[in-house]
């Protein structure tokens, strides 16, 4: 069965320090990805996202991805944390050809001062 | 991106009720989506509303407890019917984007007691 896995429920990081969120996937094909974040009593906002070509993806605010085809994994990364980065992230998973997402169950960041 | 908007925001209903949540695009889009997201879990849809057909249902949802409308390109209602505690949940709404990405509403927090 397709599933999303993000490991980690919970992440504390100090505001200047590096993050990196887990995602691993479990599909027959090479999937779409995405990451997304939701920031308290807010909707989602899209970071980033795959499809195919380069392996490392870049997003909006300062956000970027690597699809590791062998790990079947697609990590979240960020150099620097800032303290508005707090939020819940979501990786999600589509076939290709199709907007039918599965999401993973979240993982939120906490920044400390 | 398209801006999507949600009414109500929240709402605070009696079981037995019925909630209908309106959903409002700024731009044509042909694929509409709603979601549930129950407190501190992922995201799972509902149902993909396409306009001038009926909307196709995930499993475990049925027509008659979350009918949906889907008049034109821009507009989308979801009803939440016969609620009963376990509905409490916020709801989303989303569109489909150009390259398979989603964009979503700010959602809709409902509290049945």
């Amino acid at each position: 069965a397709q599933s999303v896995t993000q490991p980690d429920i919970h992440i504390t990081v100090s505001e200047g320090a590096s993050l990196e969120l887990r995602c691993n996937y479990s599909y027959g094909a090479t999937p779409y990805l995405f990451w997304y974040v939701q920031s308290p009593g807010q909707g989602l906002q899209l970071l980033l996202k795959y499809f195919s070509g380069d392996t490392l993806v870049q997003g909006i605010k300062g956000f970027e991805a690597e699809f590791k085809r062998s790990q079947s994994s697609f990590n979240l990364r960020k150099p620097s944390v800032h303290w508005s980065d707090a939020a819940e992230y979501f990786c999600a998973v589509a076939s290709s050809g199709t907007y039918k997402y599965i999401f993973g169950t979240g993982t939120r960041l906490k920044v400390l001062a | 991106s398209a801006v999507i908007s949600q009414k109500p925001s929240r709402d605070i209903c009696q079981r037995g009720t019925s909630l209908t949540i309106q959903c409002q695009v700024d731009s044509q889009v042909t694929m509409m989506f709603w979601y549930r997201q129950q407190p501190g879990q992922s995201l799972t849809l509902i149902a993909t509303a396409n306009q001038g057909s009926e909307a196709t249902y995930e499993s475990g949802f049925v027509i008659d407890k979350f009918p949906i409308s889907r008049p034109n390109l821009t507009f989308s209602t979801l009803t939440v019917s016969n609620m009963s505690p376990e509905d409490s949940s916020i709801y989303l709404c989303s569109v489909a984007g150009s390259t398979y990405e989603q964009y979503f509403g700010p959602g809709t927090r409902l509290t049945v007691t």
